[in-house]
């Protein structure tokens, strides 16, 4: 079953606003990631955050994990009009094979 | 991007008939995925790949198959398309389990 949930299901903010999403998964995880999809496109991998890690930044991109709330958050700094976007996150985990699960998804609006 | 190509990129077709979607990969990864995207589910794993012929089911394999003959190649077939069946599909590909994916530009499929 589908292991990951974001939360908020749809964000809008004004452009230079931060952006924060928030992913809570079931089971114990090896890696939780996070991924963006534009309107009519493939999704495109953010950023791996590993099971022993807290916080990792990419860019603008800041990912938090806490493995004893099965949690995760990812905000991102001074939002764009460009990162208008759906972002899922999705858990790897050697308890259920080699695939990711993703969760239904945050859709963002970031208006200017 | 990665080299990954999904074919057809559209198609319509008839309830009951057989159709088959196939995912072209030139990066050599070992691992293949197959998903489907619908409002309201997010992503849904239906079938993967670690390895020529070695394929495991996904959380919605029931209707569907697959097969990998070869590294670059992975078949997702619909033996009897159904109504339910109509969706957008996804290949994706990564070296290793659970790590990185990259995903083709999606299938979108009709079934009427």
């Amino acid at each position: 079953s589908q292991q990951g949930e974001e939360d908020p299901q749809a964000l809008s903010i004004q452009e230079g606003e931060n952006a924060t999403m928030n992913c809570s998964y079931k089971t114990s995880i090896n890696n939780l990631q996070w991924y963006r999809q534009n309107s009519g496109r493939g999704l495109v991998h953010l950023i791996l955050i590993r099971s022993n890690e807290r916080e990792k930044h990419s860019g603008r991109l800041r990912v938090t994990l806490d493995t004893s709330k099965k949690s995760s958050s990812l905000l991102i700094t001074a939002s764009r009009a460009a990162d208008t976007a759906s972002y899922f996150c999705a858990t790897g985990s050697s308890n259920s094979g080699y695939a990711l699960n993703f969760g239904k998804g945050t859709s963002l609006l970031v208006t200017p | 991007d990665a080299g990954i190509t999904q074919s057809p990129r559209h198609k319509v077709t008839e309830t009951g008939t057989p159709v088959t979607l196939r995912c072209h990969q030139t990066e050599n990864h070992r691992y293949m995925y197959w998903y489907r995207q619908d409002p309201g589910h997010g992503l849904r794993l239906i079938h993967y790949s670690y390895g020529v012929k070695d394929t495991d089911k996904g959380e919605v394999s029931d209707g569907y198959s697959v097969s990998r003959s070869k590294t670059e190649d992975f078949l997702l077939t619909l033996e009897s398309a159904t109504s339910s069946q109509t969706s957008v599909y996804f290949c994706a590909i990564s070296e290793r389990g659970y790590t990185e994916a990259f995903f083709g530009q999606g299938t979108r499929l009709t079934v009427v």
